[in-house]
């Protein structure tokens, strides 16, 4: 069964720190990796979306990287900026078939001016 | 502007009642979900739809109900038989032929009085 782990759970940085969420993943046969930010009380947006053939998608400030043979994706907020603070989720969906999608359980992020 | 909605954005339910959950996308996928959240807890799914007329269970499923009679609406029921529904309730939809980037609309938070 598929389990996804996000460490740490919480984390506090000055503003203008480069800075990097991990997520583990327990099956490596995943059809893609999505990153995603979720702000209080508000739905999920998609960040960046890794493809299993891919090792890395960037995004403005934001790069994510997969390496599916170790388990792990990581996602890279360069600069980071009080407005990146907010609750950051990654989600693995399976080889063919259904499609479903897992959720680690976050980790929440709060910059400091 | 293409996307999803929910509503409504609060809801309240006295205990023995039935209440549905409306989401609606206009972004022509074929792929909808329903996730529950918990403080503290990732992002768990109730049902999912591949396609209109047809939907599976996800993995805690029990007490609530889903209908999937167009490809833009995916109503969830929340029966009485549903022990601890108080939660925020995520839909979200995906183009599961494609990439399946997965897109969420604003969620729904229910509380049980």
């Amino acid at each position: 069964k598929q389990e996804v782990t996000q460490i740490p759970a919480a984390l506090s940085v000055p503003e203008g720190e480069n800075l990097v969420l991990n997520c583990s993943f327990t099956d490596s046969a995943i059809y893609n990796l999505q990153w995603f930010r979720q702000d209080p009380g508000k739905g999920l947006t998609s960040l960046l979306l890794i493809q299993s053939s891919q090792r890395e998608q960037t995004s403005g400030r934001l790069n994510a990287s997969l390496d599916k043979s170790s388990g792990r994706s990581t996602l890279y907020i360069a600069a980071s900026q009080p407005g990146d603070s907010a609750t950051y989720l990654c989600a693995v969906s399976r080889t063919s078939g259904t499609y479903k999608y897992i959720f680690g359980t976050g980790t929440r992020l709060k910059v400091l001016a | 502007d293409g996307g999803i909605t929910q509503s409504p954005k609060y809801l309240f339910r006295k205990e023995g009642q039935n209440v549905t959950l409306s989401c609606e996308q206009n972004l022509n996928h074929d792929a909808m979900y329903w996730y529950r959240q918990d403080p503290g807890q990732g992002l768990r799914l109730i049902y999912y739809s591949q396609i209109v007329n047809d939907f599976q269970k996800g993995d805690i499923a029990e007490g609530y109900s889903v209908s999937r009679e167009k490809k833009e609406s995916f109503p969830l029921t929340v029966t009485s038989a549903q022990k601890n529904p108080t939660a925020f309730y995520l839909c979200a939809s995906s183009m599961y032929r494609d990439r399946n980037e997965q897109f969420f609309g604003p969620g729904t938070r229910l509380t049980v009085l």
